[in-house]
């Protein structure tokens, strides 16, 4: 089926590690973008894209890094995991904005505890 | 940081009854969007509005656009044990990004 795939489902870190959370879609999206999801906070946006070779900082880029070199992929880096880290990462994609399509598709999110 | 104020935080309902949600902002967006988060999924999204004024309905679920441009409110009727899950609007203004702001989300329990 056509959607947002991501993995892992689950991981668990040491303090200092560093991994990349996985991210792709196959709905040829320009869009892509990565969420975190943390009790009462909501949803916070980390990066995001709009096209390949094209990233910005959202809301808590703070200790990750991202790179689109495909329209598929949309990695995310932890570059050294601290437990303020533990969260649920959700990755995110839309397709050029149009009149009536604005809402983005989200894989079924990365559940990653940082000891 | 956020801008949006979703309301309430959190709802404990007997099943069948209607329930209410709403979003504010101190400022104008030009689409809203409500999404639905089931356990251990990623949010799916229900309703999209783009026009102030506009109600749409899903199902049991009706959600309305605002006149201000400032809020949007997301009413279920006659509520189910399968409502359950995290409910957030998303507000997106045109031009830039169209990167949505979501709000913090209200919590639903139905309770058969």
């Amino acid at each position: 089926n056509a959607g947002v795939t991501q993995t892992p489902k689950f991981q668990v870190l040491k303090t200092g590690q560093s991994m990349t959370l996985q991210c792709a879609q196959d709905m040829n999206h320009e869009y892509m973008s990565w969420y975190r999801q943390d009790p009462g906070m909501g949803l916070r946006l980390i990066h995001y894209s709009v096209g390949a070779g094209i990233t910005d900082q959202g809301e808590v880029p703070n200790g990750y890094n991202v790179s689109r070199s495909t329209t598929e992929d949309f990695p995310l880096r932890l570059l050294s995991a601290a437990p303020s880290q533990t969260s649920v990462y959700f990755c995110a994609s839309r397709g050029s904005p149009s009149l009536y399509n604005y809402g983005y598709t989200f894989g079924s999110g990365t559940r990653l505890t940082v000891v | 940081g956020q801008q949006l104020n979703q309301s309430p935080q959190s709802m404990f309902i007997q099943e069948g009854e209607d329930v209410s949600m709403n979003c504010t902002s101190s400022s104008i967006f030009n689409t809203w969007l409500w999404y639905k988060q089931d356990p251990g999924e990623g949010p799916v999204l229900l309703i999209a509005l783009y026009k102030a004024g506009e109600l749409t309905s899903n199902g049991r679920l009706t959600a309305q656009f605002g006149i201000t441009r400032k809020d949007s409110f997301l009413n279920i009727s006659a509520s189910i044990p399968s409502d359950v899950g995290i409910y957030f609007c998303a507000g997106l203004r045109s031009g830039g990004s169209y990167i949505p702001t979501f709000g913090r989300g209200t919590s639903l329990i139905v309770h058969p």
